[in-house]
């Protein structure tokens, strides 16, 4: 079946640190992944996707790329800002028709909430 | 503001009570999801309708919930006699992805139930 797994938080850091949030998965077939960010108050965002293997994705400083090797989809960012806290959240679509699956349906992970200090 | 809203945004109610969230999605977009999130955990899907066909109901969606989507355009979600393994945030969001391709989905802000 379908699955994510995202390294449990909270994460807290500096204003300019280096971030890195995990995201494995498990799928059937050849799934797009997503990271999904929702700030205090507002609902869930896309804030970057890859619908292949090997592709990187990237928004707003923030890169992850498709690992098909290592089934991993983590979240990077080089320098972050206290406006990046908010709880990021991994995702994958199988994006398949047939077998029951649903187009679009998104799977996620728990979240990962992270505090950026100034 | 165009995106997806939702209404209302808190609902608090008490056990086996009858409850309906609404949804409006963005105008063009003929997919319509619904998801559902408790405290710590990440949005489980529960229901997907295809402009006003209701294509697949998750698991989670036993007999005492129902959606619908009559025109293609909002959507309703009622929970009938509520209990308080119900109390969650209930997410709508919409898509305008053709074919098999998965397409940006864009979420509301949520309707959050409380049964007491």
């Amino acid at each position: 079946g379908n699955s994510v797994t995202q390294m449990e938080g909270p994460v807290t850091l500096s204003e300019e640190a280096f971030l890195t949030i995990n995201c494995t998965y498990t799928a059937t077939g050849y799934p797009s992944l997503f990271w999904y960010v929702q700030y205090p108050g507002e609902g869930l965002q896309l804030l970057l996707k890859a619908t292949k293997a090997d592709d990187k994705g990237s928004n707003k400083g923030f890169e992850a790329t498709y690992r098909k090797e290592t089934t991993s989809f983590h979240l990077e960012k080089g320098s972050v800002q206290v406006s990046d806290s908010a709880v990021y959240f991994c995702a994958l679509s199988d994006g398949t028709a047939g077998g029951g699956s649903t187009l679009g349906r998104l799977y996620f992970g728990r979240g990962t909430q992270l505090t950026v200090w100034p | 503001d165009t995106g997806v809203s939702q209404d209302p945004r808190h609902k608090i109610t008490k056990r086996g009570q009858n409850v309906t969230f609404r949804c409006d999605p963005i105008s063009e977009h003929n997919r319509l999801y619904w998801y559902r999130q408790t405290l710590g955990q990440g949005p489980e899907f529960l229901t997907y309708f295809q402009n006003e066909a209701q294509l697949e109901k998750s698991r989670l969606l036993s007999d005492r919930f129902s959606a619908e989507r009559p025109k293609g355009s909002f959507s309703t979600l009622e929970i009938q006699r509520t209990e308080q393994g119900d109390s969650a945030m209930y997410l709508c969001a919409s898509s305008s992805g053709t074919g098999f391709a998965p397409g940006e989905l864009f979420f509301g802000e949520g309707s959050r139930l409380t049964v007491l």
